[in-house]
């Protein structure tokens, strides 16, 4: 079955510190690959996308991505978080359907 | 700049009564969505729509219907609602052009059912 897994539910990290946010997933094929963040009662903005090509991706705000299809991961990261990246995120997996799985997201909360 | 509209972010509604959640996209985009958000369940797809007139179900349709009349708009439809339709609801457009596409949300419209 497809699925995609955000084993983190909530993650407090300090101001300045590194941040891993980690997405697993089973699917049979090839995955696109994203990740969105939502802040608080807001929608979804798009962070990053894996599609092909290299394997490390780099997106908006700082963060990068690495897709290990060995481990079928594809890890969230960012080298020193901000005040201002408290906010839900979430890992997606598409293909050329118009099925996208979503995890169920991690909340991150930025300790001053 | 905004793409995709929801034009009510906030709606409290009496059980049982017929609600519309209305989603406007400007980007020429074939593709909507209406997805559900709940805590710890992620986003759950309701319906979507691939066309003008075309509807597919998603995982969780049941209780909702949609309307797709013109490109731009896809509207969601509770027409009983219940408490336990209180969530969280966001509308997605993507385009058909090639691959897989980005997903463009909504600011997300939330719903209490009382």
């Amino acid at each position: 079955a497809q699925s995609v897994t955000q084993p983190d539910i909530h993650i407090t990290v300090s101001e300045g510190a590194s941040l891993e946010l980690r997405c697993n997933y089973s699917y049979g094929a090839t995955p696109y690959l994203f990740w969105y963040v939502q802040s608080p009662g807001q929608g979804l903005q798009l962070l990053l996308k894996y599609f092909s090509g290299d394997t490390l991706v780099q997106g908006i705000k700082g963060f990068e991505a690495e897709f290990k299809r060995s481990q079928s991961s594809f890890n969230l990261r960012k080298p020193s978080v901000h005040w201002s990246d408290a906010a839900e995120y979430f890992c997606a997996v598409g293909a050329r359907t118009y099925k996208y799985i979503f995890g169920t997201g991690t909340r991150l909360k930025v300790l001053a | 700049d905004v793409k995709v509209t929801q034009s009510s972010r906030y709606l409290v509604k009496r059980t049982g009564e017929k609600v519309f959640l209305e989603c406007v996209q400007d980007m020429d985009h074939e593709n909507m969505f209406w997805y559900r958000q709940d805590p710890g369940l992620g986003l759950r797809l309701i319906y979507f729509s691939y066309d003008v007139k075309m509807k597919e179900k998603g995982d969780i349709p049941e209780g909702y219907s949609v309307s797709r009349e013109k490109k731009e708009r896809f509207s969601l439809i509770l027409e009983s609602a219940s408490t336990n339709q209180t969530s969280m609801y966001l509308c997605a457009s993507t385009s058909s052009e090639s691959g897989a596409n980005v997903l463009t949300f909504g600011a997300g419209s939330r719903l209490t059912v009382l």
